[in-house]
């Protein structure tokens, strides 16, 4: 049973369309997050949710809408997608509180973007 | 602003040992490791939580040193499995981890 899955693993698009990710976790955690790796694999924050709540909202351009149904699940969809958006897209969750396991990410496999 | 992991990447024959550093320009309350290898999402290593701590599985270990705002981790007797990207994150508020710029690790045989 995957822990926190992505769909789909990979989009290659044209610039302009627009597209989006899904993301689930089955793990009872209470925060998800977006992160995204460029090609020189830095890993940078750009969105989390705790209870469906955004807490996190990093210097994103407007383009991209984080949306949380539930805490399960965390989608992020693009608009008007552009050639600095190709990078790798990794959804992962949290439990919160102060315990040595808190805090702790899980990751999802990643879903790899290619604007052309 | 994301923690400086030194150095940037590292080539090792099989057995032999390694140092990655991880240090940063705020009070440290916290260190995570996780490994990422090639084309797979970066995984859970170990979390330190106070300075002075030492933690350790297999022969994968970290220290933090909580006054000189930085962590190590090291890596004994290196086997090809640990080949990987290794990233220290740190806590920038109760919810947010910041990454370092990972370090490259490649175990030859």
């Amino acid at each position: 049973d995957t822990a926190v899955s992505q769909t789909p693993k990979y989009l290659v698009t044209q610039m302009g369309n627009d597209k989006s990710i899904k993301c689930e976790q089955n793990l009872g955690h209470d925060t998800m997050y977006w992160y995204k790796q460029d090609s020189k694999k830095f890993l940078k924050i750009m969105f989390s949710y705790n209870n469906k709540e955004l807490i996190i909202n990093e210097t994103v351009p407007n383009r991209f809408s984080p949306k949380s149904p539930d805490k399960a699940h965390l989608n992020l969809h693009i608009n008007s997608l552009e050639l600095g958006d190709s990078a790798v897209y990794f959804c992962a969750s949290s439990k919160t509180g102060i315990d040595s396991g808190a805090n702790v990410l899980t990751f999802g496999a990643g879903s790899r973007l290619t604007v052309l | 602003q994301q923690p400086v992991q030194s150095p940037q990447a590292v080539i090792l024959r099989e057995g032999e040992d390694a140092v990655i550093n991880c240090s940063s320009s705020k009070a440290l309350y916290s260190v995570h490791w996780y490994r990422q290898k090639h084309g797979e999402a970066p995984v859970f290593l170990m979390i330190l939580l106070k300075g002075g701590e030492q933690k350790g599985h297999d022969k994968i270990s970290a220290s933090f040193n909580e006054k000189k705002q930085q962590s190590s981790l090291y890596l004994t007797a290196s086997q090809l499995s640990y080949s990987g990207t290794y990233f220290c994150g740190t806590r920038e508020g109760a919810q947010k981890l910041v990454f370092g710029q990972g370090t490259r690790l490649t175990i030859n045989p």
